[in-house]
């Protein structure tokens, strides 16, 4: 079974700093990979998809990569704003059509 | 619809009884997914519908937990004898059945179960 992990678990960062945000997962046999952000008490948002023939993928500010052969994905996200602040969760979707998701990474950028 | 639809956005209610939670996937969109997530954990897969059938159900945690799709459009998950255990957020997301399908989810329905 495909098991996500996201580290750190929080992050907290001053308003401006670059950052990322790691996720791994543990089978490389993978179709894709989703980077979502949620905010508390609300459903997940997406942010970015990679397709297992990509690297990356830009979108604003953000920037995801993904290297199977390694089983990672970052997410990077220029000149940080305390609206980034939310929980960004990666999820994998392997050869079947489960999306397993990591637990997540509670990012607070300070102003 | 424009995004994912989840009905209640909350739902409280005792244990032992039943309940629904409705869930109204993007239009055009084949594939459905309903999932739990707990307090500071990820969501965890329960079941995923492709058109009106289910085709994997593995997550389902025990049989008092059902979902249907009759038309291949709402969904409908259900949750017999309810127990404290099953409070959590329960969340919908639907995609089109291409394997490069994004993945869009509603804003759950949170259930506690007193």
């Amino acid at each position: 079974k495909q098991e996500v992990t996201q580290i750190p678990a929080a992050l907290s960062v001053p308003e401006g700093e670059n950052l990322v945000l790691n996720c791994s997962f543990t089978d490389s046999a993978i179709y894709n990979l989703q980077w979502f952000r949620q905010d508390p008490g609300k459903g997940l948002t997406s942010l970015l998809l990679i397709q297992s023939s990509q690297r990356e993928q830009t979108s604003g500010r953000l920037n995801a990569s993904l290297d199977k052969s390694s089983g990672r994905s970052t997410l990077y996200i220029a000149a940080s704003q305390p609206g980034d602040s939310a929980t960004y969760l990666c999820a994998a979707r392997g050869t079947g059509n489960q999306f397993y998701f990591g637990t997540g990474t509670s990012l607070t950028v300070i102003p | 619809g424009a995004g994912v639809s989840q009905t209640p956005s909350n739902k409280v209610t005792e244990k032992g009884k039943y309940v629904e939670l409705r869930c109204d996937p993007i239009s055009g969109h084949t594939a459905l997914y309903w999932y739990r997530q707990s307090l500071g954990q990820g969501p965890e897969f329960l079941i995923y519908f492709q058109g009106t059938g289910a085709a994997d159900d593995s997550g389902l945690p025990n049989d008092r937990f059902f979902a249907v799709r009759p038309e291949g459009s709402v969904s409908t998950l259900k949750i017999q004898r309810t127990e404290r255990g099953d409070s959590a957020v329960y969340l919908c997301a639907s995609r089109r059945l291409a394997n490069t399908g994004e993945l869009f989810f509603g804003e759950g329905s949170r259930l506690t179960v007193l």
